[in-house]
């Protein structure tokens, strides 16, 4: 089945400690997005990438750092120096479709204790 | 910059009708879309209106008039699985497709 994966689903880490999310996609789409939702809130846009070995910082990339060196995969790191990382992370990618669709992974809540 | 305003919660019955409102400040609008999201889960795209009118699929149709910076969402014979979170989304001017801004997002609650 084609689709989104992210691993883990739940994720806690002591504070001060990086931490990488996984995100791999079997779709064959170029783009690919993290996204950081907090309780009751929107999607904010943290980094995308619209091509292998390219990526641009999205709204809210301070404390995050990624890498694009395979089409199927996105990892994001949540640095220490990013104040608040406690949050619901949601990988996405599109198919550059007409519709501009965004396909979704099922997310990770990262809970930094 | 660009916003899109939703209504933060809707409720209603069964069976009923309920629009999602949301109404936007950017210049070049290149559309709206729209994303269902269940508490927890990931958001799955419902629909998408490049230009002014209704699109209708099933019982979810989408509405947008560019002249009036606003769109909507609309559920008709609402059911219990309906309930769930509901974000419009739009391409940031400059960008074409490359990246989505997501709306505040309304919580929709279905009852019995």
């Amino acid at each position: 089945d084609g689709g989104i994966t992210q691993s883990p689903k739940y994720l806690f880490r002591k504070e001060g400690q990086n931490v990488t999310l996984s995100c791999e996609q079997n779709l064959n789409h170029d783009a690919m997005y993290w996204y950081r939702q907090d309780p009751g809130q929107g999607l904010r846009l943290i980094y995308y990438s619209q091509i292998v070995n390219d990526f641009q910082k999205g709204d809210i990339a301070e404390g995050y750092s990624v890498s694009r060196e395979k089409k199927e995969s996105f990892p994001l790191t949540v640095t220490s120096a990013q104040k608040n990382p406690t949050a619901f992370y949601l990988c996405a990618s599109r198919s550059g479709g007409t519709n501009n669709e965004q396909f979704f992974g099922p997310g990770t809540r990262l809970t930094v204790l | 910059g660009q916003s899109l305003e939703q209504p933060s919660e809707v409720t209603a019955v069964e069976g009923a009708i309920v629009q999602i409102n949301c109404t936007y400040q950017t210049s070049g609008f290149y559309g709206l879309s729209w994303y269902q999201q269940h508490d927890g889960g990931a958001p799955t795209f419902l629909s998408y209106n490049a230009l002014d009118g209704l699109e209708e699929t099933g019982r979810f149709s989408s509405f947008l008039s560019r002249s009036d910076s606003y769109g909507y969402l609309l559920l008709q014979e609402l059911q219990m699985k309906d309930s769930a979170s509901y974000f419009c989304a739009s391409p940031p001017r400059g960008t074409g497709f490359q990246k989505l801004v997501f709306g505040t997002g309304t919580r929709l609650l279905v009852s019995p």
